[in-house]
């Protein structure tokens, strides 16, 4: 069965670096999102990209946020410096064919940023 | 502006028993969709069950059902014959149709399962 992945499953490193995580969609999909989970709380919504363009962000997703879909399979977040903050789970899914269908989600990456 | 309010933290249940996890929702979208996912230890989202708000029948998959009642904005969850795998926390989301379709998540709920 197609299954998102994302890589790597841990990422630490020190406040004021760049990360980039990588997730790889389920292959036919079309619509990408990008959570994120602090620990012990609900999972929040940062972007969602379509048609090479991100069509919707949270007001999380500042200007130390992008994404990118370099290629036709992967689809990167990247954090551009890094806060104390942004210690969290980052969750990539995707969808098919049309808002509303069920997001399948990647297993995670967890950032520590120290 | 969509929001999903779990009222329950924690729940517990003896095993083989029935759960019903409470959710309710306030949405000014007229077409969306409510979903139940499951995040056990390894934080990995299952989804568990997916309503379409257009349908009056309670969506079904196996031993987990919902009682949605539109009106009152509310879907609940009801697990029966509780096993110790659904230990889990369990989240209520909402998407709506008219925009990118991104998921508005509840607070969670733990689910503790008891042999």
């Amino acid at each position: 069965e197609p299954e998102v992945t994302q890589t790597p499953s841990h990422q630490v490193t020190q406040m004021g670096q760049e990360v980039i995580l990588r997730c790889v969609p389920i292959s036919n999909h079309l619509y990408f999102y990008w959570y994120r989970q602090i620990l012990g709380q609900k999972v929040e919504f940062l972007v969602s990209f379509y048609n090479n363009e991100i069509s919707e962000k949270s007001e999380i997703f500042d200007d130390q946020f992008s994404v990118e879909r370099p290629d036709g399979s992967n689809f990167t977040l990247k954090i551009r410096s890094t806060k104390l903050e942004d210690s969290a789970m980052y969750f990539c899914a995707s969808t098919g064919g049309r808002v509303g269908d069920t997001q399948y989600f990647g297993p995670g990456t967890r950032l520590t940023v120290l | 502006a969509q929001t999903v309010t779990q009222s329950q933290p924690e729940m517990s249940v003896q095993e083989a028993e029935t759960v019903t996890l409470s959710c309710t929702y306030d949405t000014s979208e007229s077409d969306y969709y409510l979903f139940w996912y499951k995040q056990p230890p390894s934080r990995q989202m299952i989804l568990v069950i997916r309503q379409e708000a257009y349908k009056q029948q309670n969506a079904t998959e196996n031993r987990f059902s919902v009682n949605f009642q539109k009106a009152a904005k509310s879907f609940s969850l009801k697990i029966s014959d509780s096993q110790l795998g659904d230990a889990a926390m369990y989240f209520c989301a909402s998407a709506g149709s008219g925009n990118t379709g991104k998921l508005i998540f509840g607070q969670g709920t733990t689910l503790q399962v008891k042999p």
